[in-house]
């Protein structure tokens, strides 16, 4: 059964810091890693989707990592600002393709 | 609207009553998912239907909950009875075969 974790579970940075949040997955036999973010009170946001075959994905100031031979995913957000704060969620999909999730990053960007 | 869309946005219900709970895919999307997500707890997956095949229901977390999905368009969360514990975030999302998952804004479910 995958299993996914998230490390650090709480972060706080001042504004303009780059940082760098990571998930872990037990079972290397992913079909894709999703980033999500989640603000107070509202649904999830895709921000990035990487493929099994691929190692990284990039969106504007976000950059995903795949490294599924250990395992482990990164996502790198550059030049923080106080509206990147959110809770982080990555979760990967297995061959049946519904998503295991990890309890998140709660991360807060200081003005 | 281009995103998925989910009734209820909120649903207050005394125990032992039964719920149902509507999502609308983004058109196209062949692929349906139903998460919870319970307070202070991660998301877990309850129910995927993927195009004209048997559902996979293997995170339903018992026979009180149940789902249906008209050919590739709506679909309907139904929990019976419904019990204290239920109470939750339920999510759904929809996505192309395989592809990145889009989530609706959850319908939130308190049993009193």
């Amino acid at each position: 059964k995958q299993e996914v974790t998230q490390i650090p579970a709480a972060l706080s940075v001042p504004e303009g810091e780059n940082l760098v949040l990571n998930c872990s997955f037990t079972d290397s036999a992913i079909y894709n890693l999703q980033w999500f973010r989640q603000d107070p009170g509202k649904g999830l946001t895709s921000l990035l989707l990487i493929q099994s075959s691929q190692r990284e994905q990039t969106s504007g100031r976000l950059n995903a990592s795949l490294d599924k031979s250990s395992g482990r995913s990164t996502l790198y957000i550059a030049a923080s600002q106080p509206g990147d704060s959110a809770t982080y969620l990555c979760a990967a999909s297995g061959s049946a393709r519904q998503l295991t999730f990890g309890s998140g990053t709660q991360l807060t960007v200081l003005p | 609207g281009a995103g998925v869309s989910q009734s209820p946005s909120n649903k207050v219900t005394e125990k032992g009553k039964d719920v149902e709970l509507r999502c609308d895919p983004i058109s196209g999307h062949t692929a349906l998912y139903w998460y919870r997500q319970r307070l202070g707890q991660g998301l877990e997956f309850l129910i995927y239907f993927q195009g004209n095949s048997a559902p996979d229901k293997s995170g339903l977390p018992s026979d009180r909950f149940s789902a249906e999905r008209t050919g590739e368009s709506v679909s309907t969360l139904t929990i019976q009875r419904t019990q204290q514990e239920d109470s939750a975030v339920y999510l759904c999302a929809s996505s192309l075969m395989g592809s990145e998952q889009f989530f609706g804004p959850g319908t939130r479910l308190t049993v009193l």
